[in-house]
């Protein structure tokens, strides 16, 4: 079956260090690739996502490319602040058509951004 | 945009009882909704989807018995927790996919932190 495989976190980096929250998936079709971010009580937030391979998602400054022949799409931003300290979580949605289209979750990493 | 809302955002009940947690699609119409259990720091299960007007579909291992899902119009789902115990303390949360335009992305509500005494 499907699955998406995070880097454990957590996470700790300063503010204005460079990110990058690895993920890598299996998959039976052509899945669509999403981040998903979860701040502290709240519900998730779509950050970004790609839907066919080489598509880069961008959104926030946090980007993720989508590359088929290493099945990853790995979350990256150049300079992390504060306020995006969150739980990110990295899915797939296979097929990408279908009625179902459910989403696969990763298990999120913890990120913690200090000043 | 694409606003879902959960209702209660809190809850405690007492072993034994019930709660009904409601889903709504505020400012388009869903079809599909979906019901997620996140237990602490850990990740998202799928627990059911929810079709309008037809049966929800549970996923292996979760009891239908237990976790009633009425999915009774386009813009709202309700999830009962019947006879809750303490095992049943998680944060529910849910999502609703729009009815039509091809648009298939899942939107997510707030969760529903709900705790069993």
């Amino acid at each position: 079956g499907d699955s998406v495989t995070q880097m454990e976190g957590p996470v700790t980096l300063s503010e204005e260090a460079f990110l990058t929250i690895n993920c890598t998936y299996t998959a039976t079709g052509y899945p669509s690739l999403f981040w998903y971010v979860q701040y502290p009580g709240e519900g998730l937030q779509l950050l970004l996502k790609a839907t066919k391979a080489d598509d880069k998602g961008s959104n926030k400054g946090f980007e993720a490319t989508y590359r088929k022949e290493t099945t990853s799409f790995h979350l990256e931003k150049g300079s992390v602040q504060v306020s995006d300290s969150a739980v990110y979580f990295c899915a797939l949605s296979d097929p990408p058509s279908g009625s179902a289209r459910q989403l696969t979750f990763g298990s999120g990493t913890q990120l913690t951004v200090l000043p | 945009g694409a606003v879902v809302s959960q209702h209660p955002s809190r809850v405690i009940c007492k072993s034994g009882t019930s709660v009904k947690i409601e889903c709504r699609s505020l400012d388009f119409q869903a079809t599909t909704m979906f019901w997620y259990r996140q237990f602490p720091k850990q990740s998202l299960m799928l627990m059911a989807t929810s079709n309008e007007g037809s049966k929800a579909t549970y996923e292996q291992g979760v009891e239908k018995d237990k976790f009633l899902i009425n999915h009774a119009s386009l813009t709202l789902s309700t999830l009962t927790v019947t006879s809750a115990h303490p095992e049943d303390s998680s944060f529910y949360i849910c999502s609703a996919r729009r009815a039509s335009g091809g648009d298939y992305e899942q939107y997510f509500g707030p969760g529903t932190r709900l705790t069993v005494t």
